[in-house]
């Protein structure tokens, strides 16, 4: 089946520091590729489309120069959240899809990022 | 806009059955239901895409009302596995761009 490998899987980091996420689909190529935010027992929130070899698309209310997103190529789209706060403190996580239709889409496994 | 879910938790027995609901105020082109255990990423479970269709996948099914924008997920003779967080995702459009409900908790106990 379809896989999406998410890395790191927890990151602690330090106010003012950056941080990247990285998301690669491991066995099928994904020209379009989602990143979520989920706070603890809520709803996955979307926060910006990312395209293949284009710039991301983002969300109302996310501000696209405090979470870069890069889709490098087809397997791989980074979301780099730069001069972290404590208020970035969340659970990130991205997904991917391939084909239209009834595909579903295929999550990561998740990054928990603290920041201190 | 995000779709409400209903209930937000549900206690079942194995065996038992349970509805998780889930409405939108716009009019929608699919319907997504993923499950979310602690700390792991959402298994796809099955896709609605309009035209009032109902699917299943073991003893799961879930069906669409387009008229209604609303789906509904039935769990039948409830197993211990089927315990986690349910999520509907609705699309508008065929983008794929997903609005998610805020989740319903199901627990199956022995």
């Amino acid at each position: 089946g379809a896989v999406v490998s998410q890395h790191p899987s927890w990151v602690i980091c330090k106010s003012g520091t950056s941080v990247k996420i990285e998301c690669r689909s491991l066995d099928f190529q994904a020209t379009t590729m989602f990143w979520y935010r989920q706070f603890p027992k809520q709803s996955l929130m979307l926060m910006a489309t990312s395209n293949e070899g284009s710039k991301a698309t983002y969300e109302q209310g996310v501000e696209k120069d405090k979470f870069l997103i890069n889709h490098a190529s087809l397997t791989l789209s980074t979301l780099t959240v730069t001069s972290a706060h404590p208020e970035d403190s969340s659970f990130y996580i991205c997904s991917a899809f391939w084909g239209t239709g009834y595909s579903p889409l295929h999550f990561g496994n998740g990054t928990r990022l603290t920041v201190t | 806009q995000q779709p409400v879910q209903s209930p937000q938790a549900v206690i079942l027995r194995e065996g038992e059955d349970a509805v998780i609901n889930c409405s939108s105020s716009k009019a929608l082109y699919s319907v997504h239901w993923y499950r979310q255990k602690h700390g792991e990423a959402p298994v796809f479970l099955m896709i609605l895409l309009k035209g009032g269709e109902q699917k299943g996948h073991d003893k799961i099914s879930a069906s669409f009302n387009e008229k209604k924008q609303q789906s509904s997920l039935y769990l039948t003779a409830s197993q211990l596995s089927y315990s986690g967080t349910y999520f509907c995702g609705t699309g508008v459009t065929n983008d794929y761009k997903l609005s998610f409900g805020a989740g319903t908790t199901v627990t199956v106990r022995a």
